[in-house]
């Protein structure tokens, strides 16, 4: 069975860094790329970015690239998610999510298959 | 970036069935994916490429469109439906997600 097994809460103050921790298992982990979506409080869902845990590779939405540095440790199976220079918009809760390929009439794409239990981070003083 | 504008919440009764719209604006082929969050848990995928069910979904569930419009149907809607539902499409970087609709049973 997939498993997404994420970190504990995190409080950390403005201006502050913190990291969650992803660990996967019931797969091998260097064969699918790593997803985090970020989710504020009562809102919607935003994609962050993903990390290729084989090969160190990353993309990233262009709000998070001075926001969120994206690493993976193949040794453990875990992917982890740094958050720097926090604000209160910062405060949300964080899912790491695996990319699974689909392939119908040759055309392929990367879906969300498996998703973490979700971090929480709160901004506060 | 591509925004996708979903319907806003619904409200059912157990046994009808529902549509929920979900609009890009631009073409993302058949590259939508629809996922349903509950209250205090992680989202679930459900469907795939527009139309594919996910392993595991019950065939309550279907998906289709093509292009700038897609629907997820369920039918017959069941009290254990009450979630958020997201659209995301995976044509365009980057990947983006719709508000969500909020499905409640009356």
């Amino acid at each position: 069975e997939v498993q997404l097994q994420q970190s504990g809460p995190e409080v950390g103050r403005p201006g502050s860094s913190v990291k969650i921790s992803c660990k996967a298992s019931g797969y091998t982990f260097t064969d699918y790329v790593m997803n985090w979506v970020k989710q504020s409080p009562g809102q919607g869902l935003e994609w962050i970015g993903w990390i290729d845990p084989e090969y160190g590779s990353t993309d990233y939405a262009e709000k998070f690239k001075k926001k969120a540095t994206l690493t993976a440790d193949t040794s453990s199976s875990t992917a982890y998610i740094q958050l720097s220079s926090l604000t209160s918009e910062d405060t949300a809760t964080y899912f790491c999510a695996r990319l699974g390929l689909v392939t119908i009439a040759a055309i392929s794409t990367g879906v969300m298959d498996a998703w973490g239990q979700g971090a929480s981070v709160t901004v506060s003083s | 970036d591509t925004v996708l504008t979903q319907s806003p919440a619904l409200a059912v009764s157990p046994g009808e069935r529902v549509t929920i719209s979900c609009r890009a604006s631009e073409s993302v082929s058949t590259l939508m994916h629809w996922y349903q969050q509950k209250p205090g848990q992680q989202p679930k995928l459900l469907i795939y490429l527009a139309s594919h069910l996910e392993s595991g979904v019950p065939a309550r569930f279907s998906g289709s469109g093509s292009g700038t419009d897609f629907t997820l149907t369920i039918d017959p809607v069941e009290a254990d439906d009450t979630a958020t539902y997201y659209c995301q499409q995976s044509w365009n970087d980057p990947y983006t997600f719709g508000a969500g609709t909020k499905l409640e049973l009356k």
